[in-house]
C-alpha cells in the first residue's frame, strides 16, 4: 500500500533558523514523485518544491530544500531562515507515476515561527 | 490563464440535500481530481478521472457521484448530504503524470451539512 507519514504534528522554529519538517513515504513502484505543499490559515494548497524518484540530486527552490535519501524512503523538506510568513501547514504528498495523477497525503505538520 | 476554478466556494446543506461542486479547469489538463481535507489532516482522493469519459473511485468515494463530459469540467456530486461531508473541497488538475510538479489547486470549497 502506498502511504505518506508525517511524524510531527506540530514545529516551533525561532525566526531566521533553519528547520527540517519530516516525511517517509512507502511504495513498491519505482517510478513516482514527491512534493511538498504549503496551506497558510486561508485554506489555499501552495507548491513548494517536487523531487521526481530517478532525480539523482536534491531539490531546492529559494529557500526550501528537499533532502532525499531514497533508500530510506524519506523527503524531508529543510526550510532556511524561518521568516514569520512560514507559520502554516504543511504537507507531504506522493504521486505515483502512470495512475491518474492521484496524490497521497501526509497529515501535515504545523509549523510555527516564533520572532 | 483562469488556472482551476471551484465554485462555490462556501455552501451550508441541509442533511438529505443535493448539490454539486463545480471545478472548471482551462489549461487542457487531462488529470483531474477531487479532494476532501477534514480537519487536522491531510487531503484525501474522492473520485478522479484520466480524460473525458472516463473516471475512477479514490479513498473515500462514497456518497459522491462525478462525471467527465469534457476535459474543461469535472464537477461532484453530493446525493444526499450528510454531516460527515463536512469539509473543504480541493479540485486538482495536471497534465499527465511524468510533468512534475504541475498540479494546480482550486482554491477549496467550504462545505458545511447541518
Amino acid at each position: 500500500a502506498q502511504k505518506i507519514t508525517q511524524t510531527q504534528p506540530g514545529m516551533f522554529v525561532q525566526e531566521k533558523e533553519a528547520v527540517t519538517l519530516d516525511c517517509t513515504y512507502d511504495t513498491s513502484d519505482q517510478s513516482y514523485g514527491l512534493f511538498w505543499y504549503k496551506q497558510p490559515s486561508s485554506g489555499e494548497m501552495i507548491f513548494l518544491i517536487y523531487q521526481g524518484s530517478y532525480d539523482e540530486q536534491n531539490a531546492t527552490e529559494g529557500r526550501y530544500s528537499l533532502n532525499f535519501q531514497k533508500a530510506r524512503k524519506s523527503a524531508n523538506l529543510v526550510i532556511s531562515a524561518s521568516q514569520l510568513g512560514d507559520s502554516a501547514m504543511y504537507f507531504c504528498a506522493m504521486r505515483v507515476n502512470n495512475q491518474g495523477g492521484k496524490l497521497i497525503f501526509g497529515q501535515g505538520t504545523e509549523l510555527s515561527v516564533k520572532p | 490563464n483562469a488556472g482551476v476554478t471551484q465554485t462555490p466556494k462556501f455552501q451550508v446543506l441541509k442533511t438529505g440535500q443535493s448539490m454539486t461542486l463545480q471545478c472548471a479547469q482551462d489549461m487542457n489538463h487531462e488529470y483531474m481530481s477531487w479532494y476532501r481535507q477534514d480537519p487536522g489532516m491531510g487531503l484525501r482522493l474522492i473520485h478522479y478521472s484520466v480524460g473525458a469519459g472516463i473516471t475512477d473511485q479514490g479513498e473515500v468515494p462514497n456518497g459522491y457521484n462525478v462525471s467527465r463530459s469534457t476535459t474543461e469540467d469535472f464537477p461532484l456530486r453530493l446525493l444526499s448530504a450528510a454531516p460527515s461531508q463536512t469539509s473543504v473541497y480541493f479540485c486538482a488538475s495536471s497534465e499527465d503524470s511524468f510533468s512534475g510538479n504541475t498540479i494546480y489547486f482550486g482554491e477549496g470549497s467550504w462545505l458545511t451539512v447541518v
